[in-house]
């Protein structure tokens, strides 16, 4: 079975500082994760993805996020954080050979302050 | 580009009532996946479809259905309508595995936002 633990389902951070959300996976076959951003009563938007290429991998609004497999871990990260990067931020797990379906985290909102 | 499209956006019913919801994936895309999202929740897996087929059935109850027409539009079907199943219902589109392996983007449509009174 296939799963991802987000650590920390509220975040708070000060504009201009370090963004770090946390996931870790659980996957018996290699994974391919995932990163998805949803602002309020809005759709999925794909921020990341990493498909067992390059283990640091750069997605879009400035955040990337680095695979490592001795920590099982898969954490998004972006060095200065800006008030439109408030919302909630979803790790997702697909399983090789699991038909493409996705395993979503329970979500990380995060929180940018003045 | 041209993106998933859901429709209705919002639907409001009441309590053992049925819903339809439809989804139209990008061009070309000929796997569709439902996925439900209950208020402060994960989106959970529903269903997902390929070439009309069912290809794989997560935690879909089973007063829903759902199928894929030949145009590869989805509909998800919903019965018996209870307080439970008000939830923001996305539908994502792909294109199909090339290797059991693979992986293909999913592209996730706006949902549609079902509210059960």
């Amino acid at each position: 079975a296939q799963s991802v633990t987000q650590l920390g389902s509220h975040v708070s951070v000060s504009e201009g500082a370090l963004v770090l959300l946390r996931c870790n996976y659980s996957s018996s076959v290699p994974p391919y994760l995932f990163w998805y951003v949803q602002y309020p009563n809005q759709g999925l938007q794909l921020l990341l993805k990493y498909t067992s290429a390059a283990t640091l991998v750069k997605g879009i609004n400035g955040f990337e996020a680095e695979f490592k497999k001795s920590e099982t871990s898969f954490h998004l990260t972006k060095p200065s954080a800006h008030m439109s990067d408030a919302a909630e931020y979803f790790c997702a797990v697909s399983l090789t050979g699991g038909g493409n379906k996705l395993t979503f985290g329970t979500g990380t909102q995060l929180k940018v302050e003045l | 580009a041209a993106g998933v499209i859901q429709s209705p956006r919002h639907l409001i019913k009441e309590k053992r009532e049925t819903a339809t919801l439809k989804c139209y994936p990008i061009p070309r895309h000929d796997t569709v996946y439902w996925y439900q999202q209950g208020p402060g929740q994960d989106p959970q897996f529903l269903i997902s479809f390929y070439e009309k087929m069912q290809s794989d059935k997560g935690s879909i109850p089973d007063r829903f259905s759902a199928q894929q027409f030949s145009d590869y539009h989805s509909e998800l079907n919903m019965s018996s309508l209870e307080l439970g199943d008000s939830a923001l219902y996305f539908c994502a589109s792909s294109l199909a595995l090339e290797r059991e392996d693979s992986y293909n983007e999913q592209f996730f449509g706006p949902g549609t936002r079902l509210t059960v009174l």
